[in-house]
Formats: structure tokens, sequence, C-alpha cells
């Protein structure tokens, strides 16, 4: 079936570095993957969308490019700031009727 | 700031008794989602709806959860009679038609069965 899966539960930066946060999915029909950012207490939104494969896609410093040869969608940032320090939720659509979220990953950036 | 309203904020119950939570969808979103979030932070679909009409929903919401959208009022979703691994956050999410589309989230009831 449809899965979704983030590997890295919890991850820890120092204010200023590189950051990469691992999707993958399966699917058998033509994906929508999402990302989702959850601070503390608040709800989750939107981060940014893509379904077309190989072609980068940004919002707020983020980027990440859609790679349907190796089922993946991985969250990039150059530089992370304290702000960033959230919870991020990688989701795919499919054909059926609702998104499917991975685990997350919780990001904390220290100073 | 979230579009979609959600109440209450918190909610406490004692095994067995029914828990009632309520969802205003963003103005214009035809799509209403349900979704519970446990202590783990892990997302499961409960059930959706397009307009008044249930989209799908899983086997736990069809035994034990009731779930409406009705014209001109707010979606709610209530369990019967509430188990302790019922405790979790609620979300309540919103979108347009397409599968491109986003969800658009409350913030959530977090409800405690004790």
């Amino acid at each position: 079936g449809d899965s979704v899966t983030q590997t890295e539960g919890l991850v820890t930066l120092t204010k200023g570095l590189p950051v990469m946060l691992n999707c993958t999915y399966q699917t058998t029909y033509s994906p929508f993957l999402f990302w989702y950012v959850q601070h503390l207490n608040e709800a989750p939104k939107l981060l940014l969308k893509s379904s077309t494969d190989n072609k980068r896609t940004e919002h707020q410093g983020f980027y990440a490019t859609l790679h349907k040869s190796s089922s993946s969608f991985h969250l990039q940032k150059s530089s992370v700031q304290l702000s960033d320090s959230a919870l991020y939720f990688c989701a795919l659509r499919n054909s059926g009727t609702y998104q499917r979220f991975g685990t997350g990953t919780k990001l904390q950036v220290v100073p | 700031n979230s579009k979609v309203i959600q109440t209450p904020r918190y909610l406490v119950k004692g095994q067995g008794q029914k828990a009632k939570m309520r969802c205003i969808p963003e103005k214009g979103h035809p799509v209403v989602f349900w979704y519970q979030q446990n202590k783990n932070n892990e997302f499961k679909f409960l059930i959706n709806f397009q307009n008044q009409e249930v989209l799908q929903q899983i086997d736990m919401t069809e035994k034990r959860f009731s779930a409406e959208c009705p014209s001109n009022s707010p979606c709610s979703l209530e369990i019967q009679s509430s188990e302790a691994g019922d405790s979790a956050l609620y979300l309540c999410a919103s979108s347009l038609l397409d599968r491109q589309n986003t969800l658009y989230f409350g913030a959530g009831t977090r409800l405690s069965v004790l």
C-alpha cells in the first residue's frame, strides 16, 4: 500500500548550518508531495508542494525536488535559524481522497 | 493565523463519556478532513467530507466515532464512548477539491481521556 517514510525522528543542528530532512514514499499512482511545518502549539501549515519530476520548488528559504526515480522529496535549507525549530511532516496524495503523512521530524536549532 | 476554527481547544472526559468537537472550515472550501495526531506526533486520517457527504472513513471511525458536516453549521466529530487511547490532538483541515490542493489546518482540539 501507499506509505511515506521519514527516517529521522529528531535532528539537532547549530544555527547557520545546512539541513536535509529525508522523505521517501511508495505508491503505484502519480504522486503529489507536500511538506508541512508545525510549530509548538500551532496548526500545521504548508511549506511547499510538488508533483513535477526533477523540478526544485522553494519557499521561505526551504527547497525540495521531487525525484520519481528514487521516490524521494527531501527538504533542505542552506542555513537554519532558531525560528526553524519545529516539527516537519512529509505528506503524499495519490489517487485517494486524503493526504497520508509521514511520522514527522523534529528539528531543533541551537545557538 | 489559521482560518479554520476548532472548538474547544481542550476537552477532558472520563472513560465511556461522549466527546464532541467542532470545526468551521475556511470559507469556500468544500472538503473537510479530520486527523488524529497522537502523542508521538503521528497523523491518522479519520474521515473526510465533500460538502455534507462522507468521502472516506477508516474502520475505527465507523464504529465509535460519528461525524457530520451539515449545511450552514460547523462540522463535528464525536466519540461515542471515549477510551484512554483516544487521548490525542484532533485536527480539522479544509481544502479545495483538487488533489493538489493544500490542507489548511485548525489549531486542533486536545482531548484527554482520564
